[in-house]
């Protein structure tokens, strides 16, 4: 594997339902992130995680509770979701952060496609 | 909070043509980032600008930025099948986190 990995591509959950979200970088970068993709809405950074300590947290509800166990492996826990947190969720990793460096570049996975009923 | 708006929201094209999409901001950025997301796929970087009135190309696309920093295009000259997409551009200031334009959305027929 290389890349940003993430798992499932595909969830569908219902309200009261616990889930986690799953990304792996196989880069050797040393910073990950979390994204919310909605439809007709920019990319909303969720979190940020430096050398496995969050760093940003964008004033995400509290039913998102990241987890970093290594460099490599970013979770994302879900419970009592709502139907409007129905989106693509992406992790992303780049080498540092914050890197100072304007041309430092977020490798992006595929992205966990979430539907809440 | 910078705001990136891009125009069109949405364009549909024959193979062959030549398009522009624009992003634009009424905050001056260090640098300014174009990334591509093809359907089920994440965004992927196509280039970085850091400098006002900077030109890069890559094959049969051309990136401009601004020469005051504050807006950015990006030109595709014979379009093809394959360049189908979500155009994002991404902006940062200094020492901030990536900041993300609504995208465009292109679709481009044999």
């Amino acid at each position: 594997e290389t890349g940003v990995t993430q798992t499932p591509r595909h969830l569908v959950m219902g309200m009261t339902n616990k889930k986690s979200l799953k990304c792996e970088q196989h880069l050797g970068h040393n910073a990950m992130y979390w994204y919310k993709q909605s439809a007709k809405k920019p990319l909303e950074l969720m979190f940020v995680y430096s050398l496995e300590e969050r760093v940003e947290n964008n004033s995400v509800p509290s039913r998102f509770s990241p987890e970093c166990p290594n460099s490599s492996h970013l979770f994302l826990h879900l419970h009592t979701l709502q139907p409007e947190d129905s989106a693509l969720y992406l992790c992303a990793s780049s080498q540092d952060w914050p890197s100072g460096l304007s041309t430092d570049t977020q490798y992006f996975g595929p992205g966990t496609r979430l539907t809440v009923l | 909070t910078q705001l990136l708006e891009q125009s069109p929201q949405f364009l549909s094209i024959q193979e062959g043509e030549n398009l522009t999409v624009y992003c634009n901001s009424s905050s001056v950025f260090s640098s300014l980032q174009w990334y591509r997301q093809e359907p089920g796929e994440g965004p992927v970087l196509l280039v970085t600008v850091v400098t006002g009135g900077e030109v890069k190309k890559l094959k049969r696309l051309t990136f401009q930025f601004g020469d005051a920093r504050k807006d950015s295009s990006l030109h595709i000259t014979a379009a093809q099948t394959g360049d189908t997409g979500l155009y994002l551009c991404a902006a940062t200031s200094g020492y901030s986190t990536l900041t993300f334009g609504k995208g465009t959305m292109l679709l481009v027929s044999p």
